[in-house]
């Protein structure tokens, strides 16, 4: 067990409300991530941070945005849900980021109507 | 072409055989390979880390073939409870990103 705690673990909503899932670790690892998996596609990483208020963007992380204003959570917010965003959306950790193995969380399923 | 590329399977053999799944990577300045675990409807869990020499754990064997740009994993004397896709993972030089593979999904019949 990583100590990664996702939340909702699902979650129906809405075209154009927006939604916000939340990864906390207990281990304060310095690198989270958040990827998105479907079918075809494997994991896609959306954003990533490497530390406190620092982030960057993976490959698919239009129509979403995060923050980590504290070492043990990291927030994905989609600002206004599309279909397209239904979908499977894991939280990840590393101890040291590049050349280190990733951790995962339980995921969530989110399904925007 | 895709930086990581696995046949997506199924592979479907009986208990007690044996399997190997090869992974191709596309950047030759990798560094770090791993295999991931993934159950159905289930988060991707860490199998083994894959090194230059090739290494073991139990009845699986991971191998690094640099010239070639691939990673194989060997799982011998297959059980039911290996029924799952298997994620070939790499590192890009650095960079704090891994880049995952879509899978190969193994089924293992009684």
């Amino acid at each position: 067990d990583a100590g990664i705690t996702q939340s909702p673990r699902h979650k129906v909503t809405e075209t154009g409300t927006p939604v916000t899932l939340r990864c906390h670790q207990t281990e304060n690892h310095r690198y989270m991530y958040w990827y998105r998996q479907d079918p075809g596609h494997g994991l896609r990483l959306i954003h990533y941070s490497y530390g406190v208020k620092d982030t960057d963007k993976g490959e698919v992380s239009d129509g979403y945005s995060v923050s980590r204003s504290k070492t043990e959570d990291f927030l994905l917010t989609l600002e206004s849900a599309t279909s397209s965003q239904t979908s499977v959306y894991f939280c990840a950790i590393s101890t040291q980021g590049s050349n280190q193995p990733q951790h995962f969380g339980d995921g969530t399923r989110l399904s925007i109507l | 072409r895709k930086e990581v590329e696995q046949d997506p399977g199924p592979f479907n053999v009986p208990e007690g055989a044996t399997v190997a799944f090869n992974c191709t990577y596309s950047n030759s300045a990798s560094q770090s390979f791993f295999w991931y675990r993934q159950d159905c409807r289930k988060e991707p869990k860490l199998l083994m880390s894959v090194y230059s020499s090739g290494n073991e754990d139990g009845r699986f064997t991971a191998q690094l073939n640099r010239a070639s740009q691939y990673i194989s994993l060997l799982i011998r004397d297959s059980k039911l409870s290996d029924s799952a896709t298997y994620l070939c993972v790499v590192n890009g030089w650095n960079t704090d990103k891994l880049i995952f593979g879509t899978g190969t999904r193994l089924q293992v019949f009684p």
